[in-house]
């Protein structure tokens, strides 16, 4: 079956320090994959988006890349700041039918002073 | 504003009463989905809609219903809760699930106790 796979433990990095969050995913042939950011009781909201035939994203202070032989993505925040603190989420597409998304978990991230 | 909105944001509700929460958006998107979110599990798909009076099952649709009769709006109905179906639920919308359309938009959530 199709999974996705987030680190479930928060990760915790000291101001201005590079936050690299991790989203590993098996039985998917995903045609983009996109990462989310979520602050307690609020919605999702769309930060990045990467198609399958690019390596890297960037956006400010953001960085995606997307390894499809290894099935990974990974997400950066460099000089990280206490107000990058959410959780992050990364989601795909079916394989099959692009009509559903699929999301992981979300890793939290805890960026202190 | 470009937004999706839900109502109620907070519910509190006895097993077997039938209730609707609603969701609206304003961007004349054409793909709108509910999620229900629990702690450990993640975002869940609940159903998904592709246009007006298209819709069809996500992964965990047991128990809910929707609808889809104007472009605008899709309402989540609960026909009989249970306490199982307490959580937080997001509806989102986007232009479409293909590339370049497929952004989803995220309302602020409902909150459902079911006692």
């Amino acid at each position: 079956s199709q999974k996705i796979e987030q680190n479930s433990e928060a990760l915790n990095i000291q101001e201005g320090k590079t936050a690299t969050l991790t989203c590993n995913y098996t039985n998917y042939s995903p045609a983009y994959l996109q990462w989310y950011r979520q602050d307690p009781g609020r919605g999702p909201v769309f930060l990045l988006l990467i198609r399958e035939n690019e390596k890297e994203k960037r956006k400010e202070r953001l960085k995606v890349t997307f390894d499809t032989t290894l099935k990974q993505s990974l997400f950066h925040i460099t000089a990280s700041q206490p107000a990058d603190s959410a959780t992050y989420l990364c989601a795909l597409p079916y394989t099959g039918t692009a009509s559903k998304l699929t999301f992981g978990t979300g890793t939290r991230l805890q960026v202190t002073l | 504003e470009a937004q999706v909105t839900q109502n109620p944001r907070y519910l509190i509700t006895v097993t077997g009463k039938k209730l609707t929460v609603t969701c609206s958006q304003n961007m004349n998107h054409e793909y709108m989905s509910w999620y229900r979110q629990d702690p450990g599990l993640g975002l869940r798909q609940i159903y998904y809609s592709m246009n007006v009076e298209v819709t069809d099952k996500g992964d965990v649709p047991e128990g809910y219903k929707v609808s889809r009769k104007e472009k605008r709006n899709f309402p989540l109905i609960l026909e009989s809760p249970s306490p199982n179906q307490t959580s937080l639920y997001f509806c989102a919308s986007s232009l479409g699930m293909n590339l370049p359309r497929q952004t989803q938009y995220f309302g602020p959530g409902t909150r459902l106790l079911v006692l």
